[in-house]
């Protein structure tokens, strides 16, 4: 079955504080992996795409790679700006899978 | 360049009632995709359509449930008879032909009372 996984569920972080958030996938297929971000009452608005294992891509703070089983979102010296809820992806067909988030809360 | 539009924001119904949920893509974006989001899960496809046509409803529950995309005007999830269960945000996002690079609208949170 397809399915993607993301931990952890939620991440409190000091700002400055730098870490990861990871995206998990078992999905035959995989077309892409896609990065989301989530504030309360909106829309996931994007941030990444990363189509093959060993691909990167940043933005600003935010940094996304991949492997043939996961990915990752890592976030360097984060700000209260981006506390937000991050989702990721896995497309298949014209189908996303999407994973149930990383709560982020960034405490200045 | 508008983005993907939602309406409306929020929508009560009551039990038995019908629920209809408009959507417009970004202008050029001939793909539209529903998705629903219940409290604590994740984002889950329902259906997926062009104008005129439904390429993917694998998402939708059997019973209950319709989308559509006319020739003119928005796209159109329509719920009957809605249920408690129900109650969920409900997206819509759009997409250009040949791209799979969605852009979300800020959704249409329905509570059935």
């Amino acid at each position: 079955e397809d399915q993607v996984t993301q931990s952890p569920e939620a991440l409190r972080l000091q700002e400055g504080e730098s870490s990861s958030l990871n995206c998990s996938y078992t999905v035959s297929g995989l077309r892409g992996l896609f990065w989301y971000r989530q504030d309360p009452g909106k829309g996931p608005e994007f941030l990444f795409t990363l189509y093959s294992a060993g691909e990167e891509k940043e933005k600003e703070r935010l940094k996304a790679t991949l492997t043939k089983k996961e990915s990752f979102l890592h976030i360097t010296a984060p700000k209260p700006e981006d506390s937000a809820t991050y989702l990721c992806a896995a497309t298949v067909g014209n189908q996303f899978y999407f994973g149930t988030g990383t709560s982020l809360t960034v405490i200045p | 360049n508008a983005g993907v539009m939602q309406n409306p924001r929020h929508l009560v119904r009551r039990r038995g009632q019908e629920a209809r949920l408009r959507c417009s893509p970004m202008k050029g974006h001939s793909h539209v995709y529903w998705y629903r989001q219940l409290p604590e899960e994740g984002l889950k496809f329902m259906v997926y359509l062009q104008k005129e046509n439904i390429i993917d409803e694998s998402g939708m529950p059997k019973e209950r449930f319709s989308a559509e995309f006319p020739k003119e005007g928005p796209s159109i999830l329509r719920i009957q008879q809605v249920v408690r269960g129900d109650s969920a945000a409900y997206f819509c996002a759009s997409s250009p032909q040949g791209e799979a690079v969605y852009t979300f609208g800020s959704g249409t949170r329905l509570t059935v009372v």
